[in-house]
């Protein structure tokens, strides 16, 4: 089991607003990261350091951390953003880094 | 803009060692702050870090793999290699190479292989 706990499956209505959170005692000293996975693809990082985007990222998606929760919002989701989604992080000796189970993102 | 590929044997032996090299193309190897990584993925599967290099050669590793892997940095080839020792159909997965960022309260992997599917099989 991983250190990084994500909800398996989340479904959002085309257009709408959706949260996919990670949870871990590790993220209320460490920042996560978030990558998107097509099919067959290798994953793309889409999030780091709390909130920076990479070029090329649309700026509908977001990151933000509570506590020992990091969250990925995507404001307006597009049929394109289906997809499974991972956080990753430090774990919680610091010593090591660890994937979240992963989310897999339906746009309804 | 950064590249990097994987390459090695997509079929390996049960209790063989498999063998993987990333190498990395229009950038360096040798760049401050920046570790060169390995990530799994079984079919069907979640992603798994295998552990990452420096380009002096330190290295840190997944406890739960640590006893089977060694990872090694080649700067005048500005290549990594994987080793993962005495395989068994559970190391079935597409392996990834990755530029790895771990500092201070930062930990992200910016840029990736296509990645390569190793099979265990005999």
């Amino acid at each position: 089991s991983s250190e990084l706990t994500q909800d398996p499956a989340v479904s959002v209505a085309l257009g709408q607003k959706v949260r996919i959170t990670c949870q871990g005692d590790s993220l209320r000293n460490y920042f996560a990261s978030w990558y998107q996975q097509k099919p067959g693809q290798a994953p793309v990082l889409v999030i780091f350091s709390k909130n920076n985007r990479p070029s090329g990222i649309p700026d509908r998606f977001s990151g933000s951390t509570s506590r020992d929760t990091a969250s990925l919002t995507i404001a307006g989701a597009q049929a394109e953003d289906e997809a499974d989604y991972y956080c990753y992080s430090r774990d919680s000796s610091g010593d090591h880094v660890v994937f979240g189970g992963g989310t897999k993102l339906t746009v309804l | 803009q950064l590249q990097l590929q994987e390459s090695g044997p997509g079929l390996v032996k049960p209790s063989e060692t498999l063998s993987l090299t990333c190498t990395v193309s229009r950038g360096s190897i040798s760049t401050s702050n920046y570790y060169w990584g390995w990530i799994r993925q079984p079919p069907g599967k979640g992603l798994e870090w295998i552990g990452s290099v420096y380009y002096s050669g330190s290295t840190y590793y997944n406890p739960s793999l640590k006893s089977r892997v060694t990872i090694s940095v080649d700067t005048s080839k500005n290549q990594f290699s994987l080793n993962l020792s005495s395989v068994t159909a559970a190391d079935t997965a597409v392996y990834f190479c990755a530029r790895d960022f771990v500092r201070g309260v930062m930990a992200y992997l910016d840029y990736w292989g296509q990645g390569t599917l190793v099979t265990v099989s005999s």
